[in-house]
């Protein structure tokens, strides 16, 4: 079965301060790892797909990197607005993902 | 171009009865799928619909279903509703299937007493 973990559960960061967030998963014929971002009382929203190891995205201060087993999140120099929770999920077959817990980012000003 | 559509937005139902919860995807799009989030499991898939037909099922029991209409609007519903049914339900839509590039909407509030 596949499965997705997101550590740390919460992050709080001061404006500026830059640091990771990291998605582990276990997948077998992994298709994609795909990042998300959940505002509150929204739905995710999505930021990216990585699609083998070695390969990195970047939105504004966002950068995602994946490798075998693991993806990160890079926030460079956060900003208030980064306040979100960050998901992580693998895809198998379709448009079935499955999602970490989430890390819930609050940056501070 | 208008978002992804769900309603009602919030409801509240008593053990035992049945809801019926609503999609419209993006234009264009015909893909749909539903999650249910809750705090304790998190976002958890529970079927995609692609052109009518269901082509992936989560690991949820038979009282849970949906459809997919020809203009991909999508339904699903709940019978037989459990206190632990309480969630958000959200319905995401894509272009296409095996995309993962998903566009949520802000779901559904269903809370059961």
């Amino acid at each position: 079965e596949d499965q997705v973990t997101q550590s740390p559960e919460a992050l709080r960061l001061q404006e500026g301060e830059s640091s990771s967030l990291n998605c582990s998963y276990t997948v077998s014929g992994l298709r994609g790892l795909f990042w998300y971002r959940q505002d509150p009382g929204k739905g995710p929203e999505f930021l990216f797909t990585l699609y083998s190891a070695g390969e990195e995205k970047e939105k504004e201060r966002l950068k995602a990197t994946l490798t075998k087993k693991e993806s990160f999140l890079h926030i460079t120099a956060p900003k208030p607005e980064d306040s979100a929770t960050y998901l992580c999920a693998s895809g198998a077959a379709g448009n079935k993902l499955t999602f970490g817990g989430g890390t819930r980012v609050l940056v501070k000003p | 171009k208008a978002g992804v559509t769900q309603t009602p937005r919030y409801l509240i139902k008593t053990r035992g009865q049945q809801v019926t919860l609503s999609c419209s995807p993006i234009s264009g799009h015909r893909s749909v799928s539903w999650y249910q989030q809750t705090p304790g499991q998190g976002l958890q898939f529970l079927f995609e619909y692609f052109s009518e037909t269901q082509r992936n099922k989560g690991n949820f029991p038979g009282r849970f279903s949906g459809r997919q209409f020809s203009n991909s609007r999508s339904e699903m519903n709940v019978s037989t509703l459990e206190l632990g049914d309480s969630a958000l339900y959200l319905c995401a839509s894509s272009l296409a299937v095996d995309s993962g590039e998903l566009f949520f909407g802000e779901g559904s509030r269903l809370t059961v007493l």
